[in-house]
């Protein structure tokens, strides 16, 4: 099946400060790719949708400030947590689909702020 | 806004047990989806059920969708270890015209015991 590889797996960061996450389709382009965010032992919540070439849509709630998407590329989508505090920590996840189907994921990235 | 709701929220289960969790949106849906998702790991997509009614196996998994399109259910025969995890039923996302959006239930984290 498709692979959607995501980077880096784990990262802790120091409060205030903004770190990068990668979500990449590896053998397909992905016109648009999804964000979510999971607590420890939640549902997936579903946080930005990526649009490659245009503004990415956000879902209520989730501060587009906060989090900065870029999607340059069919092949690649950024989430930047700015500033990022505490509270920020959680498990976040992208995916792609080749279509009305199954959803492609990303390995997650679990971000801890300290 | 559409939900999904899944019961139930744990279950522990011996090992040669039977298993199910159950889905419910408050909105008919034009397909469902199943993943799997592994203690530390990421969604894996198990089927998609997009007829009223249908009924799909793999091997010890039976799916269901039922006949108003609004539940879902998944049935494991006789768990084994192997099948520790959460369970993910996921509807489209609300207003998703972008394929791969989904509404995820809250989950079902299956505990086996040996």
């Amino acid at each position: 099946g498709a692979v959607v590889s995501q980077h880096p797996s784990r990262v802790i960061c120091k409060s205030g400060t903004s770190v990068k996450i990668e979500c990449r389709s590896l053998d397909f382009q992905a016109t648009t790719m999804f964000w979510y965010r999971q607590f420890p032992k939640q549902s997936l919540m579903l946080m930005a949708t990526s649009n490659e070439g245009s503004k990415a849509t956000y879902e209520q709630g989730v501060e587009k400030d906060k989090f900065l998407i870029n999607h340059a590329s069919l092949t690649l989508s950024t989430l930047t947590v700015t500033s990022a505090h505490p509270e920020d920590s959680s498990f976040y996840i992208c995916s792609a689909s080749l279509g009305n189907t199954e959803a492609f994921f990303g390995q997650g990235t679990r971000l801890t702020v300290v | 806004g559409q939900q999904v709701m899944q019961i139930p929220q744990y279950q522990h289960v011996q090992e040669g047990e039977d298993f199910t969790t159950y889905c419910n949106s408050s909105t008919t849906l034009s397909n469902i989806q199943w993943y799997k998702q592994r203690p530390g790991g990421h969604p894996v997509f198990l089927i998609q059920l997009v007829k009223s009614g249908e009924v799909k196996k793999q091997k010890r998994l039976t799916f269901q969708f039922g006949e108003a399109k609004k539940n879902s259910s998944l049935h494991i025969t006789a768990t084994q270890t192997t099948d520790v995890g959460t369970y993910f039923c996921a509807g489209p996302g609300a207003g998703g015209t972008s394929y791969g959006k989904l509404t995820f239930g809250q989950g079902t984290i299956l505990t086996v015991h040996p």
